[in-house]
C-alpha cells in the first residue's frame, strides 16, 4: 500500500494563479480531508469529504473548491491564489473522524 | 477564543525526563480525543487515541482526559531524543460540525537533549 499520496511536494504560484493539489489513497477509505497547517495555528480542517459524491466545508473552506468522484481521490482546487493561502497542505483518509486519519507528505505551497 | 488551546512551547527536557503536554477545550460534546505526532516536515501520526474520558497508557506514552475541566494530556516517561517532534492534540464530537470535523489544537514542538 502507498497509504496517502500528495502531489506536487512543493509549488510556487503567482496571485490570482489556479491550481488542483492532487490527492490519492488506496486504503478504501471512505473520509477524506484537507487540512492546512501555518505557524502557531495547528491543523485547519478546509474540506472534507465522507464518500464519493459527497463533501462538505470545514473550518477555512473561503477560495478553495473539491470534488468526490472516486473513492481514491480527493483533489483540492484554489481557484484564484492569494498570498494568505501560503502553507502547509496536508490530505488525510480515515474509515471515519472516529478512527485513526492517515495523513499524506503534504505540499508546501507559496503565492507571491 | 479557539475551541482548542494547546501551548505550542517549545519545551526542552533532558534524556530520561517525563514531559507532560497538555490541551484545553471548551466544546463539552468532544468524545473522541487523539494525540498526534509530527516529525519535522512530515505528515501527523496518530500516537493516542481515547474515547470519552479516563486514562489509557501505551508503552512509555500514557493520554488522560479529564472532561469536567475539559483538559486532556499526553504523559511521556523515559523521554528520548527520537521523541523530539510536535506533538498535536486533537479532538471531536456531536454538535456543530458533528463527529466529521477534527479539531486540531496547535501543537507542542517538543526537543529531547540527549
Amino acid at each position: 500500500n502507498a497509504g496517502v499520496t500528495q502531489t506536487p511536494k512543493f509549488q510556487v504560484l503567482k496571485t490570482g494563479q489556479s491550481m488542483t493539489l492532487q490527492c490519492a489513497q488506496d486504503m478504501n477509505h471512505e473520509y477524506m480531508s484537507w487540512y492546512r497547517q501555518d505557524p502557531g495555528m495547528g491543523l485547519r480542517l478546509i474540506h472534507y469529504s465522507v464518500g464519493a459524491g459527497i463533501t462538505d466545508q470545514g473550518e477555512v473552506p473561503n477560495g478553495y473548491n473539491v470534488s468526490r468522484s472516486t473513492t481514491e481521490d480527493f483533489p483540492l482546487r484554489l481557484l484564484s491564489a492569494a498570498p494568505s493561502q501560503t502553507s502547509v497542505y496536508f490530505c488525510a483518509s480515515s474509515y471515519s473522524t472516529q478512527y485513526e486519519q492517515y495523513f499524506g507528505p503534504g505540499t508546501r505551497l507559496t503565492v507571491t | 477564543q479557539k475551541e482548542v488551546e494547546q501551548d505550542p512551547g517549545p519545551l526542552s527536557v533532558p534524556e530520561g525526563a517525563i514531559v507532560s503536554l497538555n490541551c484545553t477545550y471548551s466544546n463539552s460534546a468532544f468524545q473522541y480525543f487523539m494525540w498526534y505526532r509530527q516529525y519535522s516536515r512530515k505528515g501527523p501520526e496518530l500516537l493516542m487515541y481515547t474515547y470519552s474520558s479516563g486514562n489509557k497508557e501505551d508503552g512509555r506514552f500514557t493520554a488522560q482526559v479529564d472532561k469536567s475541566s475539559k483538559y486532556i494530556s499526553l504523559f511521556i516517561r523515559d523521554s528520548q531524543p527520537s521523541d523530539s517532534a510536535t506533538y498535536l492534540c486533537a479532538m471531536s464530537g456531536s454538535g456543530s460540525g458533528g463527529y466529521n470535523k477534527l479539531i486540531f489544537g496547535a501543537g507542542t514542538r517538543l526537543a529531547v537533549h540527549p
